[in-house]
């Protein structure tokens, strides 16, 4: 089936510093991914809808100049964590529907952030 | 204000029984329901959807039920086996789940041997 790989499944960076985090569709092609953030027991919140060949959407409260989006092939998506601060650490989990639709969203291993 | 909310955090049961997760929305506009599995330090899995046009969606142990007049879904797994023990999402989505998925906060099932 589907599979979209995220990398790394961990990082710990200290703060001040900018981290990348990879998203790739394995065998299917992806106009649209989605990048989500969850925090310990809470739900899993949309940050940014990445578009391949054109500007990512940003959810509301969300500040673009830090979380920088690239999706510049229909297999890859990074998100670059720009001057992070231990309050950026969290879960970060990339997804890409198949389709266009939800029928069957495939998401990413997940990347632990944790920022000292 | 949460549009999909899971109220229970937590549920045990025993093997072999069945799990009922619940999950309410708010937002007129979904039509579109899906549950997903996970388990720490992971993505998550999808495991069943249904679509407002219908009320009950089956697949294998996993059956999703679906109330628009409540504005409820439920999720039974039967029988229930350890190896379901998790964390389970509740996700809704419009226009026939093409936009974006809002999540509950999720709700871990423990399943006893």
């Amino acid at each position: 089936g589907a599979v979209v790989s995220q990398h790394p499944s961990w990082v710990i960076c200290k703060s001040g510093t900018s981290v990348k985090i990879e998203c790739r569709s394995l065998d299917f092609q992806a106009t649209t991914m989605f990048w989500y953030r969850q925090f310990p027991k809470q739900s899993l919140m949309l940050m940014a809808t990445s578009n391949e060949g054109s500007k990512a959407t940003y959810e509301q409260g969300v500040e673009k100049d830090k979380f920088l989006i690239n999706h510049a092939s229909l297999t890859l998506s990074t998100l670059t964590v720009t001057s992070a601060h231990p309050e950026d650490s969290s879960f970060y989990i990339c997804s890409a529907p198949t389709t266009g639709v939800w029928t069957e969203a495939f998401f990413g291993q997940g990347t632990r952030l944790t920022v000292v | 204000d949460q549009q999909v909310k899971q109220n229970s955090p937590s549920l045990s049961v025993q093997e072999g029984r069945i799990s009922i997760l619940n999950c309410d929305y708010t937002n007129s506009m979904f039509d579109y329901f899906l549950w997903y599995k996970k388990y720490p330090a992971e993505g998550p899995t999808f495991l069943i959807s249904i679509s407002s046009i219908k009320d009950k969606n089956e697949d294998g142990r996993f059956t999703v039920f679906l109330n628009k007049s409540a504005k409820h879904l439920s999720l039974h797994i039967v029988p229930s086996q350890p190896g379901d023990s998790a964390v389970y999402f509740c996700a809704a989505t419009a226009q026939g789940g093409s936009e974006k998925l809002v999540f509950g906060k999720g709700m871990k099932l423990t399943v006893n041997p």
